[in-house]
Parts: structure tokens; sequence; C-alpha cells
């Protein structure tokens, strides 16, 4: 089935440590979101890449990185994690009409 | 000001009428505009579209953009329980921008 790919889809985390959420994509669209999801706060924009080689800063932007290697593969790394950065994050994906294609999200809880 | 607000909610409505769903954006240039359907614990799925002034129908949703007025709104006809979900306005500018979302309940 095509779509976007997340894992995990649930991570308890040691504040400090550094964690990677993965994120695949199947439809071989150009660009690529990562948000993060508070509840009051709606969804805020991470990174987003808009072609394979690409990256930029979105709204929230400190302590994440992402990396583009291949059109596929959009991996989100908070190298050193705080509670802050508790969340749930969701990986997305868009055609050229601004579409948003979205994965199951991953819920990260950083003690 | 944040650059999409939408009416805070939540919003309880009886089975059978009609939802009514408001949004305001802050920049003027943008051109595409969304409604975003979340149950809760999923992801949020795209349910309409709209990208000139004037209503979108599809089905017993209704889109309703009016540029003027920085203004977009979703109409939900003939509301059934499974509408009951939180309803996502999101705004394409250079990156798209979601307000924080209006819960609907509906109550049977």
């Amino acid at each position: 089935i095509a779509g976007i790919t997340q894992a995990p889809t649930s991570q308890i985390l040691a504040a400090g440590r550094r964690m990677t959420l993965r994120c695949t994509q199947d439809m071989r669209h150009n660009a690529m979101y990562w948000y993060r999801q508070d509840l009051g706060l709606g969804l805020r924009l991470i990174h987003y890449s808009n072609t394979a080689g690409t990256t930029g800063k979105g709204e929230v932007p400190d302590g994440y990185s992402v990396s583009r290697a291949n059109t596929d593969d959009f991996p989100l790394t908070l190298a050193s994690a705080v509670p802050s950065q508790t969340s749930v994050y969701f990986c997305a994906s868009s055609e050229a009409t601004g579409e948003l294609f979205f994965g199951e999200g991953s819920r990260l809880t950083v003690l | 000001q944040k650059e999409v607000e939408q009416n805070s909610g939540p919003l309880s409505v009886p089975e059978g009428a009609i939802a009514s769903l408001n949004c305001t954006y802050s920049d003027r240039g943008s051109q595409s505009f969304f409604w975003y359907r979340q149950y809760s614990g999923k992801s949020p799925e795209l349910i309409m579209s709209i990208y000139s002034n004037g209503d979108k129908e599809d089905g017993r949703f209704t889109a309703q953009l009016n540029k003027a007025s920085q203004y977009v709104s979703l109409l939900i006809r003939d509301s059934q329980p499974s509408d009951s979900a939180t309803y996502l306005c999101a705004v394409n500018d250079y990156k798209l921008s979601f307000g924080a979302g209006t819960t609907v309940t509906v109550r049977a």
C-alpha cells in the first residue's frame, strides 16, 4: 500500500540521549516535512525538504536536524533529547498542489 | 498574530445539524487552502482543498473561501457521529501553516 511509513510508532527516551525518527515514502513526492503536534498548539513545522539534497528550517527547528539523501527517506534526529521534545511527530509528503499526506505518527516521551 | 486562526471550540452539534467551522489567515498572498480531519490518536487526512473564491462542495462538505476577507470556512451538512473529530485548517504560502484545530462532537 502506497504511503508514508514512520518508525518507531512510540518511544520512551531518557533525556540527553540521541534519537532518530525514521520516515519513508513510496509516492515519489519531492517535498517532505516533519511536524510536531502538541495539545492546544496544533501542528508546527520542524524541518522540510523541497527535493532530495535540500533541507530547510521550519517554525521550531532548534534541537532537531534532518537529512534528505534520496527522494524516499527523510529522517529526523534529536541530538540530545530534552523533556520539552515530548510530542507526537508526524512526517508528511506533498505533491506540487501542496496537499499533504501524513504518516501515522511517532509518539515520543522524553523523561 | 498567529498565521492561521480557527474558532477554538469545542463545537457540539446534534446529529443531522450543520457544523460550521471558521478559519482566518494573515498572509494575503496565500493561494491554497485545505481542511484536514483528525480522529483522536490518528494522523490528519485531507478532506477538502480550495484555491479560488467561492464555494466548493464535496458530498456533505462545503468549503468557502473569501480571499478579500482572508477567511475560509467548512460546513458539514447532515452531521453524523462519525464526523466527530478535530478539523484543521491549513494555508499554503511558501509552506503549509496549520491552525490549532477545532474539535467537533456530533451528539446522537
